[in-house]
């Protein structure tokens, strides 16, 4: 595998289900993110982990909660999730040299349908 | 705060036609500036850059000049192809960015015909 790799492709859940989106990066990386795309927006950044730290969007439900058990892995773990949370899901990653993030290689995403 | 302003499309061409995508940026100091390309079930790929004031950034026949004078970074192509058919996004980074955050355009659709 090279780049950045995400799965599942596709993903339909209903509203009360668990599911995780998964994320893995081939290119020796500090930093990852989560981008949501959704119809006609902007892409929204959700989350960064960068050298260990998180930080994120205070604008994203708790019901979207991410994890990244090391550099070369980001998950995204979903629960009760709404109908508007349907998008595709795209992660991200790049190299942080004294702060400084450099170009983003994101994945080919995750499309998310919520019934 | 930063933002982006993009042509909204869909831009629909015919080959070889000459194409303009207009980018407009708000930001505070001289942030780089940034073209995604993003082809049908694919992820974003960085097209092209600019990271200062009258860089011009070119990649695959496209161009972009950063103009700070009227905050823009308009994507240009002098004869388009069949396979340019993609979403197009602009995008820009702050100079002072701690978490290296893109805010994007709402991207561009472009549909070239044969």
């Amino acid at each position: 595998e090279t780049g950045v790799t995400q799965t599942p492709r596709h993903l339909v859940m209903g509203m009360t289900n668990k599911k995780s989106l998964k994320c893995e990066q081939h290119l020796g990386h500090n930093a990852m993110y989560w981008y949501k795309q959704s119809a006609k927006k902007p892409l929204e950044l959700m989350f960064v982990y960068s050298l260990e730290e998180r930080v994120e969007n205070n604008s994203v439900p708790s019901r979207f909660s991410p994890e990244c058990p090391n550099s070369s892995h980001l998950f995204l773990h979903l629960h009760t999730l709404q109908p508007e949370d349907s998008a595709l899901y795209l992660c991200a990653s790049s190299q942080v040299n004294g702060g400084t993030h450099n170009e983003q290689f994101f994945g080919p995403g995750t499309r998310l349908t919520v019934l | 705060g930063d933002s982006v302003t993009q042509m909204e499309g869909p831009v629909t061409l015919s080959e070889e036609a000459f194409l303009t995508i207009n980018c407009t940026y708000t930001a505070t100091g001289y942030p780089s500036l940034f073209w995604y390309v993003q082809y049908p079930g694919e992820g974003l790929q960085l097209l092209l850059k600019a990271t200062k004031a009258d860089d011009k950034g070119s990649n695959k026949g496209f161009e972009a000049t950063y103009r700070k004078e009227t905050t823009s970074f308009h994507l240009e192509k002098g004869s388009v192809q069949v396979s340019d058919s993609a979403a197009y996004f602009c995008a820009l980074k702050g100079r002072g960015s701690t978490l290296g955050r893109l805010y994007f355009g709402r991207g561009t659709q472009l549909t070239v015909w044969p």
